[in-house]
C-alpha cells in the first residue's frame, strides 16, 4: 500500500538558519508529490508540487523541494527560516500516485518551531 | 475570489447525537474532498465527489458517516450516533477537475467535539 513517511515529528531551528524537512514515500512508480503548510487556525495551503520534469521544484515563501527517485524522497528546504515559518508541514501523494484521482495520502506532519 | 468555506467552525455535541457539517467549495470546482484530521495526525481521506456523485467513499470509517452534494456545489457531511472517537477536525477541499496533479484548496475546517 502507498504510504508517506515524515520521520521528524518536531524540529526547532533558529531564525535565519537553513531548514530541511524530510519526506519519504512508498509507491511503485514516480508519483505526484505535494508539500502543504498548516498554520495555527489556518487551512492547509499548498507550498509546492512535483509532477514531472525538473526534480528541483520552487514554491511559495522561498521554499524548494527536490525529488530523488533513488531515495524515494521529496525533502523540503529553505535557506533562511523566518519566524513566520513556524507551522506544521505535511507531505502528500495522491492515492494511486496521480492520474485521474486526486485523493491525497498525507504524512503525519512535521511541526516547525523557530527560535528568535 | 472566495475560498473554501466550512460551517460551523466549531461543533460540540453529545455522544449519540446527529451532526451535519457543511462545505462550500470554490465556485466552478467540480471535485470536492472530505478529510478528517485527528490530533497529531495528518489529514485522512474520507470521500471524494466528482460533481454530484461520490466517486470514492472508501475512506468513510463506517455506515454512520454519509455525505451528499446534491447540486454539485455545496456538500454536507453527516454523522449519525456520534461517538467520542469522532472528535476531530473535519477538512473540506476542492479542486478544478479532480486530477491527481491539481492543487487542492482547503477550508479552515470544522472542529467537532463529542462529549
Amino acid at each position: 500500500a502507498q504510504s508517506v513517511t515524515q520521520p521528524d515529528i518536531h524540529i526547532t531551528v533558529s531564525e535565519g538558519a537553513s531548514l530541511e524537512l524530510r519526506c519519504n514515500y512508498s509507491y511503485g512508480a514516480t508519483p505526484y508529490l505535494f508539500w502543504y503548510v498548516q498554520s495555527p487556525g489556518q487551512g492547509l495551503q499548498l507550498l509546492l508540487k512535483y509532477f514531472s520534469g525538473d526534480t528541483l521544484v520552487q514554491g511559495i515563501k522561498g521554499f524548494e523541494a527536490e525529488f530523488k527517485r533513488s531515495q524515494s524522497s521529496f525533502n523540503l528546504r529553505k535557506p533562511s527560516v523566518h519566524w513566520s515559518d513556524a507551522a506544521e508541514y505535511f507531505c502528500a501523494v495522491p492515492i494511486g500516485g496521480g492520474g485521474s484521482q486526486g485523493n491525497l495520502i498525507f504524512g503525519k506532519g512535521t511541526k516547525l518551531s523557530v527560535k528568535p | 475570489g472566495a475560498g473554501v468555506s466550512q460551517t460551523p467552525s466549531n461543533k460540540v455535541t453529545e455522544k449519540g447525537k446527529y451532526v451535519e457539517l457543511r462545505c462550500d467549495p470554490i465556485s466552478g470546482h467540480t471535485a470536492l474532498y472530505w478529510y478528517r484530521q485527528s490530533l497529531g495526525q495528518g489529514p485522512e481521506f474520507l470521500i471524494y465527489f466528482q460533481g454530484t456523485g461520490a466517486a470514492d467513499d472508501s475512506g468513510l470509517p463506517n455506515d454512520r458517516f454519509f455525505a451528499v452534494r446534491p447540486e454539485g456545489s455545496v456538500s454536507t457531511l453527516k454523522i449519525q450516533r456520534t461517538e467520542r472517537g469522532d472528535s476531530a477536525v473535519y477538512l473540506c477541499a476542492s479542486s478544478l477537475e479532480g486530477q491527481g496533479f491539481e492543487t487542492q484548496y482547503f477550508g479552515p475546517g470544522t472542529r467537532l467535539l463529542v462529549l
